[in-house]
């Protein structure tokens, strides 16, 4: 399977703790998005990658967000001192152009 | 006023049936727009992209009226494996044309 991957796929949490999320794009791709999806919404954006540049960045994404794509392949979203409103799906798609985004499964987080 | 307002449903309607769902949105500048498709639990999937002129994709037909910020899908003799959330997508303005702005969805099902 060539698509987009995201590990791990669930993950539950105590309120407090880091999180890490990975994301593996299409391989030729060099654009990488990160968004979050809760119960009866759209998924909202949240930051942007172009190759290893981190172009854009949502007001959603705290300063207890930061997302990384060292090498311009895969990326990491760190949550850090997770609070229960960060329960939700955290999904990545990448693309070629700008629109035709290909989404990975996403990750659903629970915190308790 | 949200960026992208969708009416959430959901629509039943009998197999072979014809359904139409709109959307509008709020930022006039906006460049692209899409449907996505949305299974439960499942990624979004790029349904087909939507244009001025109009375009067809099999059964589907979106289309895009800019002078009013209204976009449409028309699904043709529905089938049971249409059921799913469709999402309404627009990208943003030049400096932000690649992050996609999504409807909170409008949840079609599709019965015998």
């Amino acid at each position: 399977d060539t698509g987009v991957s995201q590990n791990p796929r669930h993950k539950i949490t105590k309120r407090g703790q880091n999180v890490t999320f990975r994301c593996d794009p299409i391989s030729e791709h060099n654009r990488l998005y990160w968004y979050r999806q809760t119960l009866g919404q759209g998924p909202e954006f949240l930051t942007y990658f172009q190759n290893e540049a981190q172009l854009e960045k949502s007001r959603l994404l705290s300063d207890r967000f930061s997302a990384e794509r060292p090498k311009g392949s895969f990326s990491t979203l760190e949550i850090q001192r997770t609070e229960q409103g960060d329960s939700a799906m955290y999904l990545c798609a990448s693309s070629l152009v700008a629109g035709e985004q290909y989404f990975g499964p996403g990750t659903r987080l629970t915190v308790t | 006023r949200k960026e992208v307002e969708q009416d959430p449903g959901p629509f039943n309607v009998p197999e072979g049936a014809t359904v139409a769902f709109n959307c509008t949105y709020s930022n006039s500048a906006s460049q692209s727009f899409f449907w996505y498709r949305q299974d439960c639990r499942k990624e979004p999937k790029l349904l087909m992209s939507v244009y001025s002129s109009g375009n067809e994709d099999g059964r589907f037909t979106a289309q895009l009226n800019r002078a009013s910020q209204y976009i449409s899908l028309l699904i043709r003799d529905s089938k049971l494996s249409d059921s799913a959330t469709y999402l309404c997508v627009v990208t943003g303005s030049t400096g932000t044309a690649s992050k996609l702005t999504f409807g909170t969805g409008t949840r079609l099902q599709v019965t015998l």
